[in-house]
């Protein structure tokens, strides 16, 4: 079964600098990747997702991501964020074609805060 | 053109209470989930069902039981509620399994 891993749980960075959240998944077989954002008091919704073709995908906000098979990484990406980007940013991975194992799979979240 | 709705947005229970959170989409989705968020802990999925009628565990199904008797809709319920189960709960539905997915606003939980 799939796995996601995001190793930075909380990220601080000062407005306008650029940012890089990292995500790692583990499975055998093809995956589809997404990033979703969760601002306070509310719910997810989609930022970006790979599910075949260009490897660096844009989102919203000007957010993008590079899906790396061999390292087996999604990170995103911003080049400059403002103070509205702070919020919680989850990573979530399915396995393609595989019965039982379509459904998303969430990483624990990370935290950015953005620093005036 | 709502989405995703639940009801209700937050409630108290004492334990051994019993409730049910209803989650509603109008964008004719087959497949609905319901997920509890902890902090530090992402979201888990507790039940999903692939089309009316159909509901499934998932990683973290005991202590609940749902019920999938309209495709609009999806209903969690607590028989007797533990403080273990003070959560935030998000419903989400999809067009397709593996594909995106639309989630609600979130239903604030807490057992005393």
């Amino acid at each position: 079964a799939q796995s996601v891993t995001q190793l930075d749980s909380q990220v601080p960075v000062f407005e306008e600098a650029p940012v890089e959240l990292r995500c790692n998944y583990s499975s055998s077989v093809s995956v589809y990747l997404f990033w979703y954002v969760q601002y306070p008091n509310q719910g997810l919704q989609l930022l970006l997702k790979y599910l075949s073709g260009s490897t660096l995908v844009k989102g919203i906000n000007g957010f993008e991501a590079e899906f790396n098979k061999s390292q087996t990484s999604f990170h995103l990406r911003k080049p400059s964020v403002h103070i509205s980007d702070t919020a919680e940013y989850f990573c979530a991975v399915s396995e393609s074609g595989v019965f039982g194992n379509e459904k998303l799979t969430f990483g624990t979240g990370t935290r950015l805060t953005i620093i005036p | 053109n709502a989405g995703v709705t639940q009801t209700p947005k937050f409630r108290v229970l004492k334990t051994g209470q019993s409730m049910t959170l209803l989650c509603a989409q109008d964008m004719n989705h087959e497949y609905m989930y319901w997920y509890r968020q902890d902090p530090g802990m992402g979201l888990r999925l507790i039940h999903y069902s692939v089309g009316e009628g159909t509901t499934a565990k998932g990683e973290v199904p005991d202590g609940y039981n749902v019920s999938r008797l309209k495709k609009q809709n999806f209903l969690l319920g607590l028989e007797s509620a533990a403080p273990s189960q003070t959560s935030v709960y998000f419903c989400a539905s999809s067009y397709t399994i593996a594909g995106e997915q639309f989630f609600g606003p979130g239903t604030r939980l807490t057992v005393l």
